[in-house]
């Protein structure tokens, strides 16, 4: 069964407009970290924001917030005025501490943000 | 500057031929990791290191090898085993807590040829 499951293939957000792409994930482990990274069309991963299972607040990073809801295991991230450098692949990952480390990723959102 | 360097950044391979992609980290990191990823697609972890001299089978180990004889470095070679072997191929590494984001090399794009 797949951990991390990203719905959206591809979403279109205009320029100064707030988008949402959507993680849900699958555990048995009370304790696991859930993870955001961009990757832009030259292959780099760059890491975007964080959040622990026993995090109170939702995490936020400037103009990127995470929106985790633990009941529903969810964990969405949020960016607030895109910008056209947002434009890139998304993913969504998870580390569990009894899986040695390893994080399982989701198949990404592709977001494309239009003038 | 600490990071992740991966070399060469692109990779041709004849069929049946073995070859070695090179991953180096300075982030005094003891967890590393090989990824695979294919167009349009996620990450699938091919191995994965915690210690020196230890590494661990991922989800898609078939037909490729590693080592870790050095907390800095940690090779992947794609053997002439593996069918598939066109793809995009990131390092990454990390403390291992559960807290600590992966740092990712730039990646280096396998083609057979």
């Amino acid at each position: 069964a797949q951990k991390i499951t990203q719905t959206q293939p591809g979403m279109f957000v205009q320029e100064k407009e707030a988008v949402t792409l959507d993680c849900t994930y699958d555990t048995s482990d009370p304790s696991y970290g859930l993870f955001w990274y961009k990757q832009p069309s030259s292959g780099e991963m760059i890491f975007l924001i964080y959040q622990g299972s026993y995090d109170q607040q939702n995490a936020t990073e400037g103009r990127y917030s995470l929106n985790f809801q633990k009941a529903r295991k969810s964990a969405n991230l949020v960016i607030s005025a895109s910008q056209l450098g947002d434009s890139a692949m998304y993913f969504c990952a998870m580390r569990e501490v009894t899986n040695a480390g390893k994080s399982t990723f989701g198949d990404g959102t592709t977001l494309t943000v239009k003038p | 500057d600490g990071g992740i360097t991966q070399s060469p950044k692109y990779l041709f391979r004849k069929e049946g031929q073995n070859v070695t992609l090179s991953c180096e980290q300075n982030l005094n990191h003891d967890a590393m990791y090989w990824y695979r990823q294919d167009p349009g697609q996620g990450l699938r972890l091919i191995y994965y290191s915690q210690i020196v001299n230890d590494f661990q089978k991922g989800d898609i180990a078939e037909g490729y090898s590693v080592s870790r004889e050095k907390k800095e470095s940690f090779p992947l070679t794609v053997t002439s085993a593996q069918k598939n072997p066109t793809a995009f191929y990131l390092c990454a590494s990390s403390t291992g807590h559960r807290r600590t984001e992966a740092f990712f090399g730039q990646g280096t794009r396998l083609t057979v040829v």
